[in-house]
This record gives structure tokens, C-alpha cells and sequence, in this order.
């Protein structure tokens, strides 16, 4: 039972422009969502969570929304950057149990 | 702060061989979780401890891995025998005492059986 997808396993986009990823959970009891990065050979590092209480947060170039009624999120970059090409990772937690979801690899293209 | 270490990095086995993989979390972590990772997919739980208990491995094949956790710090997991299928990265994470959204993921072990 995939509690947590990710429906675009690739996405392109030009620098400079917004990458958005998007997120659909299926369990209302998540206290938190998370995004993940990954870069080849190496273990995924933490880019930034939201609260199940909150609908938006944001850290420097990253925005995530959540949209609870919907069960749905999205990790929107802006503006990208060739560095942030890698392997996104969704995840949802409630308790210290984790769902990640399939992963979106992002290219972003100089 | 040093982050999660595991070892090896790579390990290259043949079919009915036996692998072990080790994992020394962040100190003072008390939350230390085992995923398999297979390509083109997300991790997946294997195992999760408590300290030195274990809190949830409903999705650890019983019968070929094994998990443990003795005096909980650092954590190895057991494949034997392994199969083709186990081919896959065996991620490492631990999460701290306090509560806590995020956990934190060494570089995991690349496995491959052949």
C-alpha cells in the first residue's frame, strides 16, 4: 500500500526558471511532510519539511505548499539552478514512522 | 556533528553468500532505521529500533535478513543467503531523542548479487 506518490518519475526545466514537484499522500493522519534530495551514490539529506497544521513554508529558494484537503504537496524551486539536479524524495511521518514516496528525478538544464 | 556511518560502501557477492552491513548512527540518536532502496523506487522499510528494541520490522524478510541493534548505538544488518533480488542500496537512518520530523541518512551500501 504506497501511502505516499509521486506521480512524475522525471522532470526538465531550464535555469532560471520555477521547478515544481508534486506530492500526493493517501493517510490524514501525517504529522509531517518532508522533501528529500539525493545525488547519485550518495544517501538522501533533508531540504525541508511542513507541519500538517501549516499550508506553506519556506526556506530560501524552496517553497512547499500544502494542501490538506486535497492530500496533496509540492516543493516549488525558484529560480533553478544545475545544482539542484538530483533525485527528489517526498515523505510523510506520524509518530517516528516514515513513507517515501518514489522519487522525482530532476534535471535542470543549464 | 559527525553524520550516519555505514560500511562498506560496495560489496559485490554471489548468489547463497552471505553479507553483513554495518551502521553507527549520530550520537545520541535513539532511533535508528534500516531501508532498502532498489532502483527507481523510494526507500523501504526494513527495520526500525528503539534503542536496542525494535519497534517495527513487519517488512524484514524473516527468513534471510537479520537486524540487531545489542547495546543501541551502532546497528548490523544480515543478508544469508542473499538472492538477486536483494540487489539494491541499504540505507541507514537515525532520528534524535527530542522530537523530531527529520531523519538523518548515511551514504548507504551499494549491494549486488550475482
Amino acid at each position: 500500500d504506497q501511502q505516499v506518490k509521486q506521480n512524475s518519475p522525471s522532470l526538465s526545466v531550464q535555469e532560471g526558471r520555477i521547478s515544481i514537484l508534486n506530492c500526493d499522500y493517501t493517510n490524514s493522519m501525517f504529522d509531517y511532510f518532508l522533501w528529500y534530495k539525493k545525488y547519485p551514490a550518495e544517501g538522501p539529506t533533508f531540504l525541508i519539511s511542513i507541519s500538517s497544521i501549516k499550508d506553506k513554508n519556506e526556506d530560501g529558494r524552496f517553497t512547499v505548499f500544502l494542501n490538506k484537503s486535497a492530500k496533496h504537496l509540492s516543493l516549488h524551486i525558484v529560480p533553478s539552478q544545475p545544482g539542484d539536479s538530483a533525485v527528489y524524495f517526498c515523505a510523510a511521518n506520524t509518530g517516528n514512522q516514515f513513507y517515501f514516496g518514489t522519487g522525482t528525478s530532476l534535471t535542470v538544464i543549464p | 556533528e559527525a553524520g550516519v556511518a555505514q560500511s562498506p560502501r560496495y560489496k559485490i557477492i554471489e548468489k547463497r553468500q552471505s553479507v553483513a552491513f554495518w551502521c553507527n548512527p549520530i550520537s545520541g540518536h535513539a532511533t535508528l532505521y534500516w531501508y532498502q532502496q532498489i532502483l527507481g523506487q523510494g526507500p523501504k522499510l526494513l527495520i526500525q529500533f528503539q534503542n536496542n528494541g525494535v519497534v517495527d520490522d513487519s517488512q524484514l524478510p524473516k527468513d534471510r535478513f537479520s537486524a540487531e541493534r545489542l547495546k543501541g548505538v551502532d546497528s548490523t544488518l544480515k543478508i544469508q543467503p542473499a538472492k538477486l533480488e536483494d540487489s539494491a542500496v541499504y540505507l541507514c537512518a537515525s532520528l534524535g531523542g527530542v522530537p523530531s520530523e527529520t531523519q538523518y541518512f548515511g551514504p548507504g551500501t551499494r549491494l549486488l548479487v550475482l
